[in-house]
C-alpha cells in the first residue's frame, strides 16, 4: 500500500478485555516496529520484527503484551487482560531494507496513524 | 541509555516568526536523527532525516542542522504560519541496537 495502515484507529476496552491491533506495512517493507506512545510523552519501543522474526521484544512491557507476524507482513499487538495503564497510542512502524544495512532505505521508518487505545 | 531532551515542551508565536526547536541527546553513538511531525489525535510525519555524517537538511521553509559530537540537533523554521501548529518530535536512532530513542516533543501554536 502507499503508506502504513493501522487499525483499530480508536478502542475502547473494559478493564480486563483483550484486545488485538493490527499493522499493514508498507508493502515489500523488511522491518517492522511497534511503539506505544503515552499522552503527552515521546514514544517508546516495543518490539522489533525482520521479516517473521521477532528479533527484539525488550520493550514489552509485561507478559500480557504479545506480538506476531507470521508471514512477514501484517502483524498484530495482542493486549491480554488490559489495564487502566494500557491506554496510549500504538504505533506501527516499517522499514524498506535491514536495519544496520547500507541500502537505500534503510534505518527510515515510516509511521502509521496509530491506534489509540482507552481501557475503562 | 539514550536520553533525548527537547527545550521548549511549548512555544507561542505570531505568524510570521522564524521557529527554533532545539534537541538534545546523551549519546552520540547515532545512526540519524530525525524530526516528526504529529498533530492532535494523528501519527507522526518524517519531515527531516539529517544521517551522523551530514551537518543539516533543508526542506522548504525548514532547516535542521545535527552537531553529533555536543549532542544537539536544531530545526528552524522560517516564517511560521497558523498551518505549523502542532507538536515536533526530535528522535535519534542508535547505533547499537537501531532502536528509535524520542524526546517529548515541542507543541507550537502559531497564532494569526
Amino acid at each position: 500500500g502507499a503508506g502504513v495502515s493501522q487499525s483499530p484507529r480508536y478502542k475502547v476496552a473494559k478493564r480486563g478485555q483483550d484486545v488485538a491491533l493490527r499493522c499493514d506495512p508498507i508493502s515489500g517493507h523488511v522491518s517492522l516496529f511497534w511503539y506505544q506512545q503515552a499522552l503527552g510523552q515521546g514514544p517508546e519501543f516495543l518490539t522489533y520484527f525482520q521479516n517473521e522474526a521477532q528479533l527484539d521484544k525488550s520493550g514489552l512491557p509485561s507478559d500480557r503484551f504479545f506480538a506476531e507476524r507470521p508471514e512477514g507482513s501484517v502483524s498484530t499487538l495482542k493486549i491480554q487482560r488490559t489495564q487502566q495503564e494500557d491506554s496510549a497510542v500504538y504505533l506501527c512502524a516499517s522499514s524498506l531494507a535491514f536495519l544496520g544495512g547500507s541500502g537505500s532505505g534503510a534505518n527510515v521508518l515510516t509511521f502509521g496513524a496509530g491506534s489509540r487505545l482507552t481501557v475503562l | 541509555k539514550q536520553e533525548v531532551t527537547q527545550i521548549p515542551a511549548a512555544l507561542s508565536v505570531p505568524e510570521g516568526e522564524n521557529l527554533v526547536l532545539n534537541c538534545s541527546f546523551t549519546d552520540s553513538a547515532i545512526y540519524n536523527l530525525q524530526w516528526f511531525r504529529q498533530d492532535p489525535g494523528k501519527g507522526l510525519t518524517s519531515l527531516l532525516l539529517i544521517q551522523s555524517s551530514q551537518r543539516e537538511q533543508t526542506s522548504g521553509r525548514l532547516n535542521a542542522s545535527l552537531d553529533k559530537s555536543s549532542g544537539r540537533s536544531t530545526l528552524y523554521i522560517a516564517a511560521s504560519q497558523p498551518g505549523d501548529s502542532a507538536t515536533y518530535l526530535c528522535a535519534a536512532l542508535r547505533s547499537n541496537d537501531y532502536k528509535l530513542s524520542f524526546g517529548a516533543g515541542t507543541t507550537v501554536t502559531v497564532r494569526a
